[in-house]
């Protein structure tokens, strides 16, 4: 049981480039997040998604994109890359519930942007 | 806008101490949660704790709510080596039942 898997590990991108990040959860759960991390600060989650075909903006959604055609997988695009979207993004699923429940991570992408 | 701040920011304590983790948050909730980051890892989970627990025990982790006070207290008993790590709390809204909010985090060095 792999839980949840992002790829790639690491990358280092030119600015204006574009890349695009993936996470698979095989744990049949229904929620999914994109997280950055940056020093000292906490989680910050920039798009969510709530089922498999829907997504909606988080906290800092400017730069990035989503999508969520099947339920196991959520990308986050980066059509145009700035230095300032250097970070460690992490991919985290949960299931279900009538109150948040415990999110589950990927070990993350760290991405420079040069 | 963060919800939850952790306190202190950093903490280092001898190997087989006990370790004290506070957090503190804004609005009303309906659980607390906390979670431990290795370096380089992913976050896991840890505790949850609801609005009507006020504590709650797993391992050598204790954990303690005051919805009155707006805060919570991680408690390591018996501190070990591979403690040592980031700790963060995460809070949710009355409003929704899947976003966090996350706080900074605290840093735990055991020394050994």
């Amino acid at each position: 049981n792999a839980g949840v898997t992002q790829t790639p590990k690491f990358r280092v991108l030119k600015t204006g480039q574009s890349m695009t990040l993936l996470c698979a959860q095989d744990m049949n759960h229904e929620y999914m997040y994109w997280y950055r991390q940056d020093p000292g600060m906490g989680l910050r989650l920039i798009h969510y998604s709530v089922g498999e075909g829907t997504t909606a903006k988080g906290e800092v959604p400017d730069g990035y994109n989503v999508s969520r055609l099947k339920k196991q997988n959520f990308l986050l695009g980066l059509e145009s890359a700035a230095p300032s979207q250097t970070s460690v993004y992490f991919c985290a699923s949960s299931p279900w519930g009538t109150e948040s429940q415990p999110q589950h991570f990927g070990d993350g992408t760290r991405l420079s942007i040069l | 806008s963060q919800q939850g701040e952790e306190d202190p920011q950093a903490l280092s304590i001898q190997e087989g101490e006990n370790a004290t983790m506070n957090c503190s948050y804004k609005t009303s909730i309906n659980n607390l949660q906390w979670y431990r980051q290795n370096s380089g890892r992913g976050l896991v989970h840890l505790i949850l704790i609801r609005s009507n627990e006020r504590e709650k025990h797993s391992g050598r982790l204790r954990v303690t709510l005051d919805t009155s006070k707006k805060s919570s207290s991680l408690l390591i008993t018996a501190s070990r080596a591979a403690d040592t790590a980031s700790y963060f709390c995460a809070t949710d809204h009355m409003d929704s039942n899947y976003q966090l909010i996350w706080g900074a985090g605290t840093k735990l060095i055991i020394k050994p």
